[in-house]
């Protein structure tokens, strides 16, 4: 069964550093998506991108976050200047199509420390 | 914020039907109800979502009230492994989801 991966599972990195986020949605969907959840807190939506634009984004997600799709199959989160208030897990989700019938797929998730 | 509230726990014995309600009652005319649940800090896994009919699927039952107002989850015959925490969504036009705290369901044996 298709899935969701995500990569790495686990990074560490220290205040003012830039990481990147790596998805691979599954291959036939075509709207992307990031979340977030702070531990103990609950998931947060971050972005949405479809056609290669962002198609909506959250207050949280402001101009140290950037998200693209500079393949065919890789999706990336990118923050530039890392807090560390941005220590959370992020999960990546797609979904085949915006109609309601549609389910959305979640990868593993990347737990991001920031030291 | 989510559309939807939830008890925020439950119990439930190894092997009975365990029942998640959620309540829904600003939800429009086209909109899904979709559950999700999520195990310690895994990704959220996709259960099953419905407009109006009840559903069933190979991991649990949805049972949606006429009005739709609101809605069950029914797990028929709940396993440890189904301990997690449970979210009832009402989905945005744009596809995102809001969540909300969910309920935890404890399987006990």
């Amino acid at each position: 069964e298709p899935e969701v991966t995500q990569t790495p599972s686990h990074q560490v990195t220290q205040m003012g550093q830039e990481v990147i986020l790596r998805c691979v949605p599954i291959s036939n969907h075509l709207y992307f998506y990031w979340y977030r959840q702070i531990l103990g807190q609950k998931v947060e939506f971050l972005v949405s991108f479809y056609n290669n634009e962002i198609s909506e984004k959250s207050e949280i997600f402001d101009d140290q976050f950037s998200v693209e799709r500079p393949d065919g199959s890789n999706f990336t989160l990118k923050i530039r200047s890392t807090k560390l208030e941005d220590s959370a897990m992020y999960f990546c989700a797609s979904t085949k199509d915006l109609g309601q019938s549609y389910e959305q797929y979640f990868g593993p998730g990347t737990r991001l420390t920031v030291t | 914020d989510a559309k939807t509230t939830q008890p925020p726990s439950m119990d439930c014995a190894e092997g009975r039907a365990a029942n998640l309600p959620c309540n829904h009652s600003t939800i429009s005319g086209n909109e899904y109800v979709y559950w999700y649940r999520q195990i310690h800090s895994q990704g959220p896994q996709y259960i099953i979502h419905g407009l109006k009919n009840n559903e069933t699927n190979e991991m649990a039952s949805l049972i949606i009230t006429e009005d739709r107002k609101s809605s069950t989850l029914i797990l028929p015959h709940a396993t440890l492994r189904d301990t997690a925490v449970y979210y009832c969504i009402v989905r945005g036009p744009e596809g995102k989801l809001i969540f909300g705290q969910g309920t935890e369901l404890s399987v006990k044996p």
